[in-house]
């Protein structure tokens, strides 16, 4: 089974700030990868998909990249809607798996 | 735009069988192909997939929890349902419906989910 690993648990920046994420992947999972944002008490919603497009209806602010086993999703521009965890999800390998996420919070 | 919503039990006895379903609006589980997957978050932990089946029926689980699930497709009520017996405490989760699209963006990836429903096992 593929352990994502993310980092930081928590990060806390403040308006207007740019925000790095970052995923990491026990071994080689080409661009197999997702970014998921699931705002309070919401179901998770798919913003980034293949490690670097964005889905649809997601603002420009946000961009996905990586390759390989190191991921990084960016916000450029920190809104106070961006409050949420973020999650990273693998499809390379069965079962697919998730990073146990990055909580954003905003000061 | 497809809109999933699941329902069902929300405490289930330990032992028991858990059972839950996604109701899909906005289009139809036979429509695709799709698959359709349930994911499951315990509280204040990670997300965890549990299984999927096809738009024709063909379903596959994770194999943690293979010897327990059933998911299963009613084409006639565009309906998809989850069945995990033998539960226990560990169970308890947000169990969650979402949509895979194949052969368009984003292909293999969940979008929709459903808004997940709470399922405490307990006595």
């Amino acid at each position: 089974e593929i352990v994502l690993t993310q980092s930081p648990a928590t990060l806390s920046l403040s308006p207007g700030e740019r925000a790095t994420l970052s995923c990491r992947a026990s071994q080689s999972i080409s661009s197999d990868l997702a970014w998921y944002q699931q705002r309070p008490g919401q179901a998770p919603r798919l913003l980034i998909y293949d490690a670097s497009n964005r889905a649809t209806g997601i603002p420009a602010r946000f961009s996905g990249s990586g390759s390989g086993t190191d991921f990084t999703l960016t916000i450029s521009s920190l809104e106070s809607e961006d409050v949420a965890v973020y999650y990273c999800q693998q499809r390379s390998l069965w079962p697919r798996t998730f990073g146990q996420g990055t909580k954003l919070e905003i000061k | 735009q497809v809109q999933l919503q699941e329902s069902g039990p929300g405490l289930v006895k330990p032992s028991q069988t858990l059972s839950l379903t996604c109701s899909v609006s906005g289009g139809s589980v036979s429509d695709g192909p799709y698959y359709w997957s349930w994911i499951r978050q315990p509280a204040g932990r990670g997300l965890e997939w549990i299984g999927r089946i096809s738009s024709s029926g063909s379903a596959n689980y994770h194999p943690s929890l293979k010897s327990r699930v059933t998911v299963s497709l009613d084409t006639s009520k565009s309906q998809f349902s989850l069945n995990l017996n033998s539960v226990t405490a560990a169970d308890t989760a947000v169990y969650y419906c979402a949509r895979e699209i194949i052969g368009g963006p984003p292909e293999y990836w969940w979008d929709p989910w459903g808004q997940g429903t709470l399922v405490t096992v307990s006595s």
